[in-house]
């Protein structure tokens, strides 16, 4: 079983949509888990960070941890053209990311 | 809005050459960190390094990868002798203390022939 999974995609979905990006993971240890965004040939970007379960919203963005089913989504309201993008989740065991492990991504087009 | 600037953003080399990817981390930042993301797959920790030694190695940084800080403000990966597998995206990061996640660099893509 591979550490982290994510559905590779891609997702397609129109303007305006609610959009809903997800990656399950296998380690209990894991406790922090990030979002980052990656454009086209572009190094990832953080889009979000969190460490304990339940919601954490920040605008358009909502990410949501679920410890107990090893289950972490982001949600993007209000999908716009320039979210079209590889979304990848990192998880890990310490606060600074030195041993994340990141998901292969999930590749996301908005259509307008 | 500072960011971290990686040269060249495009490398071919023969197989067996040794290449030096260069990276300018922000200027506060004291941890950094090389990736590398092989076409169409995840992007893999490489190493961490931080007071000027490796805090933190994975298993495919073996004896043919280095870093090296080599003033206050480059920070280096070579490769000494290139095999077709090293062809990928490497991305230089970095951190300061407070901050979590890191800034990722835009990438050099390394083709190796």
């Amino acid at each position: 079983q591979k550490e982290v999974e994510q559905d590779p995609g891609p997702l397609s979905v129109p303007e305006g949509a609610i959009v809903s990006l997800n990656c399950t993971y296998s380690n209990s240890a894991f406790q922090y888990f990030m979002w980052y965004r990656q454009y086209s040939r572009k190094g990832p970007e953080l889009l979000m960070y969190t460490y304990s379960s339940g919601n954490k919203e920040d605008g358009r963005f909502t990410a949501q941890v679920d410890k107990s089913s090893k289950y972490i989504s982001l949600f993007i309201r209000d999908s716009q053209p320039s979210d079209s993008a590889t979304y990848l989740c990192a998880i890990g065991t310490d606060f600074y990311g030195q041993n994340f492990v990141f998901g292969p991504g999930t590749r996301l087009s908005v259509l307008p | 809005e500072p960011e971290v600037t990686q040269t060249p953003s495009h490398q071919v080399t023969q197989m067996g050459q040794e290449v030096i990817l260069r990276c300018v981390p922000i200027s506060n930042h004291l941890y950094f960190y090389w990736y590398r993301q092989i076409l169409g797959q995840k992007v893999e920790f490489l190493v961490s390094f931080y007071n000027n030694e490796i805090s933190e190695k994975s298993e495919i940084f073996d004896d043919q990868f280095s870093v090296e800080r080599p003033d206050g403000s480059n920070f280096t990966l070579k490769i000494r002798s290139t095999k077709l597998e090293d062809s990928a995206m490497y991305f230089c990061a970095s951190r300061n203390t407070e901050s979590y996640g890191y800034t990722f660099g835009s990438g050099t893509r390394l083709t190796v022939v």
